[in-house]
């Protein structure tokens, strides 16, 4: 069963500086793992999703990359900005290939916030 | 393409009452996923479905949940008889294949008093 741990739950950074989001899951099978951001009282929005067979993705600030042999993902973000101050969320898929299940686990997330 | 669409929105029902909550997926989707988010806790799986069919149902609460996602018309996510720990944020996701990243609709947040 894929169980995905992200780490810290809490960041604080003042704004400009570079920061580095952790992901570890425990199935490390998966065909894709997705990064999505939350904010408080809204729906997710998707940033950036990795298939199996890439190393990493990148959308403007945003890198993330993927180590399956390892289980872990990170998303890295560049010269952060208040705008940035969100939950981010990754999320593996439940089944390896070949399974039926397509549902998404995800993490508890990592509150950020950025100062001004 | 207006994206996953969830209404209502927010939802206030006294406790005894039905909630039911709608999902229209992204044109082209015919992958629908339930998620609940609790308060501080995260999103956690419902239910999955594809046209006229439960494809896993195993994040169900075994009474007085139920979903159907048929041949026409949103996805519905019903819950009977509410109780005030079903208070939650409920979203809905879906997507064009289980290879493909989810898109997800804005929630629909309700509050049983």
């Amino acid at each position: 069963k894929q169980e995905v741990t992200q780490i810290p739950a809490a960041l604080s950074v003042p704004e400009g500086e570079n920061l580095v989001l952790n992901c570890s899951f425990t199935d490390s099978a998966i065909y894709n793992l997705q990064w999505f951001r939350q904010d408080p009282g809204k729906g997710l929005t998707s940033l950036l999703l990795i298939q199996s067979s890439q190393r990493e993705q990148t959308s403007g600030r945003l890198n993330a990359s993927l180590d399956k042999s390892s289980g872990r993902s990170t998303l890295y973000i560049a010269a952060s900005q208040p705008g940035d101050s969100a939950t981010y969320l990754c999320a593996a898929p439940q089944e390896s290939y070949g399974g039926s299940q397509g549902n998404l686990i995800f993490g508890k997330g990592t509150k950020l916030s950025v100062k001004p | 393409n207006a994206g996953v669409m969830q209404n209502p929105r927010h939802l206030v029902r006294r406790r005894g009452q039905e909630a039911r909550l709608r999902c229209s997926p992204m044109k082209g989707h015919s992958h629908v996923y339930w998620y609940r988010q609790l308060p501080e806790e995260g999103l956690k799986f419902m239910v999955y479905l594809q046209k006229e069919n439960i494809i896993d149902e195993s994040g169900m609460p075994k009474e007085r949940f139920s979903a159907e996602f048929p041949k026409e018309g949103p996805s519905i996510l019903r819950i009977q008889q509410v109780v005030r720990g079903d208070s939650a944020a409920y979203f809905c996701a879906s997507s064009p294949d289980r290879l493909y990243g989810y898109t997800f609709g804005s929630g629909t947040r309700l509050t049983v008093v």
